[in-house]
């Protein structure tokens, strides 16, 4: 079936910094847009990055414009997010998620990885 | 777009109806509107996309509704698997905000 797994979590010290993986399978990886979606203990999600299909289009929730970074790569199925300068805000578990249709843009997002958990603390 | 979700905690019985609301700051094309499911130790689940189109697999106990910047989200009938947190999804304007999410339990 349909699956992303997230890799990459870990603690990690404030100012430091972590990269999270997510690998697909069993859809054409290069037709979809994807996000990364955090959710922080007992809250509910937030949204953090979305790229396009092409990773021609980027978007970044506020808080994290200027430390992270969204990237892909469409050869090996894989969807990253560059991590840098985290602060114990950015505590959360990070899932990625695919878009539903083939839009440009936002979608609903219809397939969820099973997360990964950051934890930012000294 | 920020999202508020009433109520926060709905408390009902199986078999009853369930009728939760979502407000939008603004006013959003109900293309961009999605309701999600969170059991506790899972990823959300995509229930309803465009407002009012069930996602796949979904049962037709689960119905959206709604327009502009009020949007409802019914189950028609409880069933014990459906007591979870239900969130709803603007999807049209980066960021990609979901509101607070209704709790619905056993009463």
């Amino acid at each position: 079936q349909v699956q992303l797994v997230e890799s990459g979590g870990g603690v990690v010290q404030p100012g430091r910094s972590l990269r999270l993986s997510c690998a697909a399978s069993r859809f054409t990886f290069s037709s979809y847009g994807l996000h990364w979606v955090r959710q922080a203990p007992g809250k509910g999600p937030e949204w953090v990055a979305f790229i396009s299909y092409d990773a021609s289009n980027k978007h970044y929730v506020d808080s994290v414009k200027g430390r992270f970074t969204i990237s892909r790569d469409n050869s090996r199925n894989t969807l990253y997010l560059q991590m840098n300068s985290l602060r114990p805000e950015d505590t959360a578990v990070y899932y990625c998620a695919k878009n539903r249709g083939y839009n440009y843009g936002g979608d609903a997002f219809d397939i969820w990885g099973q997360g990964t958990m950051v934890t930012v603390s000294s | 777009i920020v999202l508020t979700q009433s109520p926060g905690t709905l408390s009902l019985s199986p078999g009853e109806r369930a009728t939760l609301s979502c407000r939008a700051s603004q006013s959003i094309s109900s293309v961009y509107l999605a309701w999600y499911q969170q059991k506790p130790g899972q990823a959300p689940r995509l229930l309803i996309y465009g407002a009012s189109s069930r996602a796949t697999g979904i049962p037709d106990r689960f119905s959206g509704s709604g327009s502009g910047t009020d949007f409802t989200l019914t189950i028609s009938r409880l069933e014990p698997e459906d007591f979870a947190v239900y969130y709803c999804q603007q999807y049209g304007r980066s960021p990609f905000t979901f509101g607070p999410g209704t709790k619905v339990d056993i009463k």
